[in-house]
């Protein structure tokens, strides 16, 4: 199956740091991907949708300042923690879906601590 | 309202046995599209199979396989002969029609294989 690169696999930063998260489609193309936090024990609780050449949609009440999103290309997109709290600490992981649709392709996730 | 339910928190299954996953979506849509993911320990997400509401044929993907009644809107994952690696969190998952491929997640089941 396709795979999605997710880097780093696991952060530490210090509170008022910002932290960028990379997730790359590595064998197929990804006009738009998803990023997700997941609390313990919890679902998956969709944050944003990141879309290629345009500005990612976002969820009701994440704020798009502090979780900045940028899809550069057909391959890469990031997510940037800006001024980290302990609260953002989290596992955050995004996916891709194929141009079918039928497949979707997460990444292997980001252990955020914030300290 | 779109949704998933996943009705079994917890499940313990001796090694060997086939389980069934339960997994229930509520929508309106004609066309839409079911997943099943598994998350092992390590946090990553495992596409297992997929089902379209329009599929004829039940999925099957090696051992899994989903048993998919349309009229009771339900859509069961059935793991044959199950090993202690299956141990992990399942989740069920819904696509509906003009997402932009967006999901919506069941709460998820935790699997565990008793030797």
């Amino acid at each position: 199956g396709a795979v999605v690169s997710q880097h780093p696999s696991r952060v530490i930063c210090k509170s008022g740091t910002s932290v960028k998260i990379e997730c790359r489609s590595l064998d197929f193309q990804a006009t738009t991907m998803f990023w997700y936090r997941q609390f313990p024990k919890k679902s998956l609780m969709l944050m944003a949708t990141s879309n290629e050449g345009s500005k990612a949609t976002y969820e009701q009440g994440v704020e798009k300042d502090k979780f900045l999103i940028n899809h550069a290309s057909l391959t890469l997109s990031t997510l940037t923690v800006t001024s980290a709290h302990p609260e953002d600490s989290s596992f955050y992981i995004c996916s891709a879906p194929t141009s079918s649709g039928n497949e979707q392709y997460f990444g292997p996730g980001t252990r955020l601590t914030v300290t | 309202a779109q949704k998933i339910t996943q009705t079994q928190p917890g499940m313990f299954v001796q090694e060997k046995e086939a389980v069934t996953l339960d997994c229930t979506y509520d929508t309106s849509d004609p066309s839409y599209g079911l997943f099943w993911y598994k998350q092992p320990s390590s946090g990553e997400m495992i596409f297992l199979i997929y089902q379209g509401s329009y599929d004829q044929q039940n999925a099957t993907e090696g051992r899994y396989s989903l048993n998919f009644q349309k009229a009771r809107k339900s859509a069961n994952l059935v793991i044959s002969a199950s090993q202690l690696g299956d141990s992990a969190m399942y989740f069920c998952a819904m696509r509906p029609m003009d997402s932009n491929y967006q999901l919506i997640w069941g709460a998820g089941t935790k699997l565990i294989i008793k030797p």
